[in-house]
């Protein structure tokens, strides 16, 4: 258990629907990881918050969104749903905001289906 | 823009065997490496990174990986495979893109261990 939850596991909603996924991040870290992982993609950085704010930016689409609250909780909003848009979608979070040196801790991951 | 290349979606050793899991990437600035195991239904977990110093890096599980900086490898190695190794295994490099720095993945190794 890595101490990083994400909530919901499983998720079935069709297309043009709206979702959000949330994400507890270890105690004490400050920083939130969003992944999308998918057989034809594989592995992709979302984007990165840091203490409730954007820090780095990856192959996250226009129809996504994320935001980390004060209580450095974090939810990705997933809007006008597409067939492409299903994958399991991970949280991560690590202490500081140094991607190369600190250590990310990952959820088990929402998988979300699009029909 | 730095990436990852894994060399083989599959591979297959005995119990006991010398597991041998490879990786290459292409890096203009020194580069920081790393491999991650990810398990039957559960998120990453980090099995050790190279940033700055010793070449050969150990990471846990029995596991270590070796940076070549001619090669441009960072191959993965375990001595001795146990039952419990099967899973996949994801190297990944740290890239610094427009959005700040984010962690690029391969397209994964799944191990499988035979008895």
């Amino acid at each position: 258990d890595s101490g990083v939850t994400q909530t919901p596991k499983h998720l079935i909603t069709a297309t043009g629907q709206r979702v959000t996924l949330r994400c507890s991040p270890r105690s004490g870290d400050l920083s939130v990881y969003w992944y999308q992982q998918s057989l034809d993609q594989g592995l992709q950085f979302l984007i990165q918050y840091y203490n409730g704010e954007e820090r780095a930016k990856g192959n996250i689409l226009e129809r996504f969104s994320a935001q980390q609250f004060p209580d450095l909780h974090s939810e990705l909003n997933l809007s006008s749903l597409e067939l492409g848009d299903s994958a399991l979608y991970f949280c991560a979070s690590s202490v500081g905001s140094a991607v190369r040196t600190d250590t990310q801790y990952f959820g088990p991951g929402t998988r979300l289906t699009v029909l | 823009a730095q990436s990852v290349t894994q060399l083989g979606s599959h591979v297959s050793v005995s119990e006991g065997a010398l597991v041998l899991l490879r990786c290459n990437y292409s890096s203009s600035v020194p580069p920081y490496l790393f491999w991650y195991v990810q398990y039957p239904n559960q998120g990453l977990q980090l099995l050790l990174k190279y940033t700055t110093g010793a070449t050969l890096v150990k990471g846990i599980n029995g596991f270590e990986a070796e940076f070549k900086k001619s090669e441009t490898s960072f191959h993965l190695t375990k001595p001795s495979a146990h039952m419990s190794d099967a899973a996949e295994y994801f190297c990944a490099v740290s890239d610094r893109g427009t959005g700040g720095f984010k962690t690029i993945f391969g397209a994964g190794t799944r191990l499988f261990v035979k008895a």
